[in-house]
């Protein structure tokens, strides 16, 4: 069955290190989005692509970047982490339409001390 | 760009209650609007969504949703709740163009009691 996986699923950093959270999924979709999950703050986006080699910035972007080399993945990379960017992560992907649903992976706690 | 208010961030509800999670969108175009639920230390999962056509639409575990274009609204109901029922309860909305982002609301968290 296809699906879409996160690893790791709990991370525990220091600020200023540089930290990589990984997204892989097999549903061969074509966009793919990272979102932190913040009480009272719902589902906030990161960054998205719709393609190889497409990366934009979301609303919260400041902080991260996001590289897309193949369909399958998309990993984020916080540069220099942050007390702040201590969040719960959640990796979709959808297919090409506005009206397709997105599929989410089961998510990475992140810790900053 | 669109825009999603939950009025209720915590509702809880007897088994066997009705409830009603109320769910207000701001956009300048036409939207699609989804309700996804994540029960504890999970991921999202659709619940169900509305396109097009007739307002009222269902989900398969007797969730139902009504669209309604004038009071920009798409509230979430359901007529017997469950123990199982518990989760937090999302809304979101994109619009009907080549943006496939979705906005979401803050989220209302569902605590069914026996």
């Amino acid at each position: 069955d296809a699906e879409i996986t996160q690893s790791p699923r709990h991370k525990i950093t220091e600020t200023g290190r540089q930290v990589t959270l990984a997204c892989h999924q097999t549903w061969n979709h074509n966009n793919m989005f990272w979102y932190r999950q913040d009480l009272g703050h719902g589902l906030r986006l990161i960054h998205y692509s719709y393609g190889v080699h497409d990366t934009n910035k979301g609303e919260v972007s400041d902080g991260y970047s996001v590289s897309r080399s193949n369909t399958e993945d998309l990993p984020l990379t916080l540069e220099s982490a942050a007390s702040s960017q201590t969040s719960v992560y959640f990796c979709a992907s959808s297919d090409s339409g506005g009206s397709d649903e997105q599929y989410f992976g089961p998510g990475t706690r992140l810790t900053v001390t | 760009a669109q825009s999603v208010t939950q009025l209720d961030s915590q509702v809880p509800v007897f088994e066997e209650a009705p409830v009603e999670l109320r769910c207000n969108y701001s956009s300048s175009v036409s939207v699609y609007l989804f309700w996804y639920v994540q029960y504890p230390n999970q991921g999202l999962q659709l619940l169900l969504k509305y396109l097009s056509g007739s307002t009222l639409v269902e989900s398969i575990n007797g969730f139902e949703a009504e669209f309604n274009k004038s009071q920009t609204s798409f509230h979430l109901r359901k007529p017997s709740v469950h123990i199982s029922d518990t989760a937090e309860y999302f809304c979101a909305v994109t619009g009907r163009s080549n943006d496939y982002k979705l906005s979401f609301g803050a989220g209302t968290t569902v605590t069914v009691r026996a």
